[in-house]
């Protein structure tokens, strides 16, 4: 199972939006609405953003969004702050009973 | 507060043996699925095994298969990881995280850390 494909950066000034894309197949993002993202900071561990495609947890803002159209899945942080600078990852099932879950190869954000 | 606290983690060399905890609180951890996530040094997430909440499912990443045993103790609220014939490879910053929804982690430990070197 291949890691979904993501840009390895995208940056923004704040304020700005930005969308981080997410690609795979019809085996996995394509084929189903279980796509999650994810924010990492440096030295810490991950944190939910966005789960079945498009809803937020309790907590996150709404300028974090999500989407998905055909294979590709994407996030979209609107009104970019200098605290959403980070990694982020995308998380999608695969639909197999041996191999579930499959990750992006994650996205840095740059605040500019 | 859920809280999930890793630990088990050290160096080891190829070949060798290494059993990673999870002790969780804060929630009712015979109701959830349970997972390990792992992170090389300077590399992004990579899923390795999920056991759901009666270990009636199990699933691991073909890198590990037939190396790691995922396992649960829910009269303890502990979830391990069992690690066989460890390899460079298997260096990485380990992860526990709960099941939210399929394929959605909403709470993760701290991590531990997994070295194999000679």
């Amino acid at each position: 199972q291949s890691a979904l494909t993501q840009p390895r950066s995208v940056s923004g000034s704040p304020g700005q939006s930005v969308t981080i894309s997410c690609t795979g197949t019809s085996s996995d993002v394509g084929g189903y609405n279980y796509v999650s993202w994810y924010q990492q900071h440096p030295g810490k561990a991950p944190k939910l953003m966005i789960y079945d495609v498009s809803k937020r947890p309790s907590g996150v803002p709404d300028r974090f969004s999500g989407s998905k159209s055909g294979n590709t899945a994407s996030l979209t942080i609107s009104g970019l702050q200098a605290e959403d600078e980070a990694d982020y990852y995308c998380c999608s099932y695969a639909g197999s009973y041996t191999f579930p879950y499959v990750f992006g190869t994650g996205t840095k954000v740059t605040v500019l | 507060e859920v809280q999930l606290v890793e630990s088990g983690g050290g160096l080891v060399k190829p070949g060798g043996s290494l059993r990673l905890s999870c002790a969780a609180s804060g929630f009712t951890f015979s109701s959830y699925s349970m997972n390990w996530v792992r992170q090389a040094p300077g590399k992004g997430l990579e899923w390795v095994s999920s056991i759901s909440s009666s270990s009636s499912y199990i699933y691991y990443a073909d890198s590990v298969k037939g190396r790691f045993t995922i396992s649960r103790d829910n009269a303890k609220n502990s979830l391990y990881l069992q690690m066989n014939s460890l390899r460079a490879e298997d260096t990485a910053v380990y992860y526990c995280a709960r099941d939210r929804s399929v394929a959605s982690f909403d709470y993760w430990g701290q991590g531990t850390l997994v070295t194999v070197s000679s």
